[in-house]
């Protein structure tokens, strides 16, 4: 079975400056997909910005971007520039291609931002 | 714009009481899901669905049935309610691939 992890629980970053958030996964599939989730105090889930393993190049959406490792199955999310309205939960999450492919979660690293 | 929609978003009920979480979506998704919440935990899969007629079990089906009887569909069931299902409750639809669109979350609690 995939598994998702998330190995820091929480973050800080001052505002304007550079983040990172570290996700793990593990698979014997070669195709899947890879997605960050945002979840603001509201509890909404926001998607991020998501990887499709077979593509080479890093996924980007404005001043988030990520590192995806696919031999190392690392997939780390930086986000630049950060602004207050980044304070959230981050969740990263599996999906296996195929319509009967379910969503797996990493247990999530709260991000602060001190301005 | 509805996209998913849950109901109700808070909810209070005694040990042993019975309710219905509702969630449609309007996007015609073929696969819709269930998840809860609860700190440190992450998201975790109840239940799911790949179309009408056609559900399954997820991680933690344990107190809770599905049904899908509509596309647009797929109410959660707390049969008996227990201290353990106090929680986050997010339904969530999707494509054949790519990401999940999320409902806003109910908030259950037992006491």
């Amino acid at each position: 079975a995939q598994t998702v992890t998330q190995s820091q629980p929480e973050m800080s970053v001052q505002e304007a400056e550079t983040v990172t958030l570290s996700c793990t996964y593990d698979t014997s599939e070669s195709d899947y997909y890879l997605f960050w989730y945002k979840q603001p105090p509201s509890r909404q889930m926001i998607l991020v910005i998501r990887q499709e393993a077979y593509k080479q190049q890093n996924a980007t959406e404005n001043r988030f971007s990520v590192n995806f490792q696919k031999a190392a199955k690392s997939f780390s999310l930086k986000i630049s520039d950060s602004q207050l309205g980044d304070a959230a939960m981050y969740f990263c999450a599996y999906r296996s291609m195929g319509s009967q492919g379910n969503l797996i979660f990493g247990k999530g690293t709260k991000l602060s931002v001190k301005p | 714009n509805a996209g998913v929609t849950q109901t109700p978003k808070f909810q209070v009920l005694k040990t042993g009481q019975s309710m219905t979480l509702q969630c449609a979506q309007d996007m015609n998704h073929e696969y819709m899901s269930w998840y809860r919440q609860d700190p440190g935990m992450g998201l975790r899969l109840i239940h799911y669905s790949v179309g009408a007629g056609i559900t399954d079990q997820g991680e933690v089906p344990n107190g809770y049935n599905v049904s899908r009887s509509t596309t647009e569909d797929f109410p959660l069931r707390l049969l008996s309610a227990a201290p353990s299902q106090t929680s986050v409750y997010f339904c969530a639809s999707s494509k054949e691939y790519g990401e999940l669109f999320f409902g806003e979350g109910s908030r259950l609690t037992v006491l």
